[in-house]
C-alpha cells in the first residue's frame, strides 16, 4: 500500500522552531516531486512548499520564505520540514502531498494523513 | 485572497446533478485539479486534468473547463459527497500552487 505518514507536530511557542517530518512506504519515493500544503483550523487548503524528486529544485509561497525549509533523504524515504520563527498564523495541520503528471497535467494523488502544528504562548 | 475563485456553498438533492466552478487565468497554462475533503479527513483528489478521474472514484465526477473556469460536476449526487471541494492549479512557471478557497457542498 502507497502510504505518507506525518509526524513531528506539537505546541511551540510564538518565535520557535519545530521539525515536521513525512515517511513514504510502498513506491519508489524518489522518482517524486513533494510538497507541504498546510490547513488552519476551519480553513482552506494552503500550499506551503515542492521539492523535486532529486531535492535540487525547491520553491516556497512567500508566507514561508526564509522561515521553512524543506528537504529530503531519498535513502530513507522521508520529507521534512524545519520551521523557524513560527508565529500564530502558523497553526495548522500540515499534510504532505506526492505529486505526479506531466508536461501540463499535475496534481497530488497522494496526501498523508496531516500532523497539527500549533503555535500559541 | 485566492487567485483561484470558488463558491463558499452550494447545495444538492440528493440524486441530483451539481457543479462547482473555479475561475482563474492559471488554466491557461496547466489543467486544473479538484480534492474532496470529508470533516476530519485528509483531502483526496478526484479529478485532475482534462476530465481524468484516479482508480477508486465514482464514474458520476467528471471534470470540464471553459475559458477561465473549470468546474467539477457530480452526476446522481449521493450523501457520501457531501464535503469541501477544492481546485488547485500550478502557477505560469510551474514553481508554485495555488488552491481555491473551497466550496462546501450540502446534500439535502
Amino acid at each position: 500500500e502507497q502510504q505518507l505518514v506525518e509526524s513531528g507536530g506539537g505546541l511551540v511557542q510564538p518565535g520557535g522552531s519545530l521539525r515536521v517530518s513525512c515517511k513514504a512506504s510502498g513506491f519508489s519515493f524518489g522518482r517524486f516531486k513533494l510538497n507541504w500544503v498546510r490547513q488552519a483550523p476551519g480553513k482552506g487548503l494552503q500550499w506551503v512548499s515542492y521539492i523535486s524528486g532529486s531535492g535540487e529544485t525547491i520553491y516556497y509561497a512567500d508566507s514561508v520564505k526564509g522561515r521553512f525549509t524543506v528537504s529530503r533523504d531519498n535513502a530513507d524515504n522521508s520529507l521534512v520540514l524545519h520551521m523557524n520563527s513560527l508565529m500564530a498564523e502558523d497553526t495548522a495541520i500540515y499534510y504532505c502531498a506526492r505529486e505526479s503528471g506531466e508536461r501540463r497535467t499535475w496534481y497530488f494523488d497522494l496526501w498523508g494523513r496531516g500532523t497539527l502544528v500549533s503555535v500559541s504562548s | 485572497s485566492s487567485e483561484l475563485t470558488q463558491d463558499p456553498a452550494v447545495s444538492v438533492a440528493l440524486g441530483q446533478t451539481v457543479k462547482i466552478t473555479c475561475q482563474g487565468d492559471r488554466f491557461r497554462t496547466f489543467y486544473s485539479s479538484w480534492y474532496q475533503q470529508r470533516p476530519g479527513q485528509a483531502p483526496v483528489l478526484v479529478i485532475y486534468g482534462e476530465n481524468n478521474r484516479p482508480s477508486g472514484i465514482p464514474d458520476r465526477f467528471s471534470g470540464s473547463r471553459s475559458g477561465d473556469t473549470v468546474s467539477l460536476t457530480i452526476t446522481g449526487a449521493q450523501a457520501e459527497d457531501e464535503a469541501d471541494y477544492y481546485c488547485n492549479s500550478r502557477d505560469s512557471r510551474g514553481e508554485t500552487w495555488v488552491f481555491g478557497g473551497g466550496t462546501k457542498l450540502t446534500v439535502l
